[in-house]
């Protein structure tokens, strides 16, 4: 069974700019979670969503957004990107039982 | 409000040395889960453990051991014999059962260096 994809591996982008990161969760796993990961303030929980809604949200800024679409595939996008949002975004998906949470290798963002 | 807290930021141990990693939640709930996860330098999280707030047993899984003690909140992780292939950074995390699993508070994270 394939595992959670996340797409692209690495991002560069300036300032300003917006971004939209993927993740494919594994087959079967309809929750999606995401999560930002910096040296300053660590793992932080972005968003989950199940069956296509929003189920939890961290205390992010409405920057930050996402969706899940019917396949369970899901988007995460930032808009005006800012310095502080470099970071490795991860993306986890969990079974129907939700015991745990299969995180992708995740997205490096570097904002310039 | 919920935390995790790992006290420690580095731990550097020689290989078939045992080492601990500590962890301290906090949380209002009667009803929660702990977890164990492992960050290799691939940047993907490895679960290791999940552990109800009703279940106290400790458990042993090969070289690994984990003691989940409510009375002082902590849920300390024992790497037994360590080897280089343990060299990671390990988190704790936290979810409150009211949070349908997608949601976890993770502490800081313990970053391991097994040297041979």
């Amino acid at each position: 069974k394939a595992g959670v994809t996340q797409t692209p591996r690495y991002l560069i982008k300036t300032r300003g700019q917006q971004v939209t990161l993927s993740c494919s969760p594994i087959s079967g796993h309809r929750s999606v979670s995401w999560y930002q990961q910096t040296p300053g303030q660590g793992l932080q929980f972005l968003f989950e969503y199940f069956s296509e809604t929003q189920r939890n949200k961290g205390n992010f800024p409405g920057r930050f957004s996402g969706r899940q679409f019917s396949n369970s595939r899901s988007e995460m996008n930032v808009s005006t990107l800012e310095l502080g949002d470099s970071a490795l975004y991860l993306c986890a998906s969990s079974p129907p039982q939700g015991e745990k949470l299969f995180f992708g290798s995740g997205t490096q963002l570097s904002v310039l | 409000a919920q935390k995790v807290t790992q006290a420690q930021t580095e731990i550097s141990v020689v290989e078939k040395e045992d080492v601990t990693l500590d962890c301290v939640y906090e949380t209002r709930d009667t009803t929660y889960y702990l977890f164990w996860y492992k960050q290799p330098p691939s940047g993907e999280l490895v679960f290791l453990i999940r552990r109800n707030s009703f279940d106290e047993q400790n458990e042993i899984s090969g070289r690994y051991s984990w003691n989940f003690q409510k009375s002082t909140s902590s849920f300390n992780f024992t790497i037994t014999a360590s080897q280089v292939v343990d060299s990671a950074v390990y988190f704790c995390a936290l979810s409150e059962a009211g949070n349908q699993g997608g949601k976890l508070i993770f502490g800081q994270g313990t970053e391991l260096s097994v040297k041979p």
